[in-house]
């Protein structure tokens, strides 16, 4: 069955970088985009970024553009997420996701979560 | 851009039936897909709508949704509503590159 399961989360400076992963298994990650939402404290869900399949597509939202950047290596089966610049309202719980499998990832939507890792930037 | 406006908090009391709405502040509702995930304390969010109206395996049928372009809005329906299904609940959908959630929904059963 699918399993995402998130890493690299901790405590951060603001203006630190940080680097987060999702290793992917049970399913053909080199086949699915994959997408990343964070959810701050007591708050609601917020789109952070998706990524088509081969990596050629990635679309991230404006709050975070230029600072945070997806990736992925379809060789590892791992989803990345570079955080640069931190700021203290990046702190959130960060999602990994998996694409329903649309070849066009504007199209796509979370579809199966991972459980998350926590990010907290303070200083 | 636009926004997906939901009823801060909703509730029923066990059997019962609870509707929640998602309006679209922008654009048609039916041009792109909806979806609904539920997130109970603690947990991460599960999917238990997609496409508008369909469910995934495993989640039970009491769980429905629909779309209704006159109020350019779509609904989670949960029929015979349980504890269990206390939660909060999200939609979510798409224009362009941007993909876009509700505020959320909180679900109470008394």
């Amino acid at each position: 069955q699918v399993q995402l399961v998130e890493s690299g989360g901790g405590v951060v400076q603001p203006g630190r970088s940080l680097r987060l992963s999702c290793a992917a298994s049970g399913f053909s990650f080199s086949t699915n985009g994959m997408h990343w939402v964070r959810q701050a404290p007591g708050k609601g869900l917020e789109w952070v970024a998706s990524i088509s399949y081969d990596g050629g597509q990635k679309y991230h939202a404006d709050s975070v553009k230029g600072r945070l950047i997806v990736s992925r290596d379809n060789f590892q089966n791992t989803l990345y997420l570079q955080m640069n610049s931190l700021r203290v309202d990046d702190t959130a719980v960060y999602y990994c996701a998996k694409d329903p499998g649309y070849v066009d990832i504007r199209s796509g939507y979370p579809h199966a979560w991972g459980r998350g890792t926590t990010v907290i930037v303070s200083s | 851009n636009f926004m997906l406006a939901q009823p801060h908090s909703v509730s029923g009391s066990p059997g019962k039936t609870v509707t929640i709405s998602c309006t679209r502040s922008s654009g048609n509702i039916a041009s792109n897909y909806v979806q609904w995930y539920q997130q109970r304390p603690g947990s991460a969010p599960t999917t238990v709508i997609y496409e508008d109206d369909q469910r995934p395996s495993g989640v039970p049928d009491r769980f429905s949704g629909s779309i209704d372009s006159s109020s350019n809005s779509a609904s989670l329906i949960i029929s015979g509503v349980r504890t269990e299904d206390e939660a909060d609940y999200y939609c979510q959908s798409y224009d362009s590159s941007e993909k876009v959630f509700g505020g959320g929904t909180k679900l109470t059963v008394l």
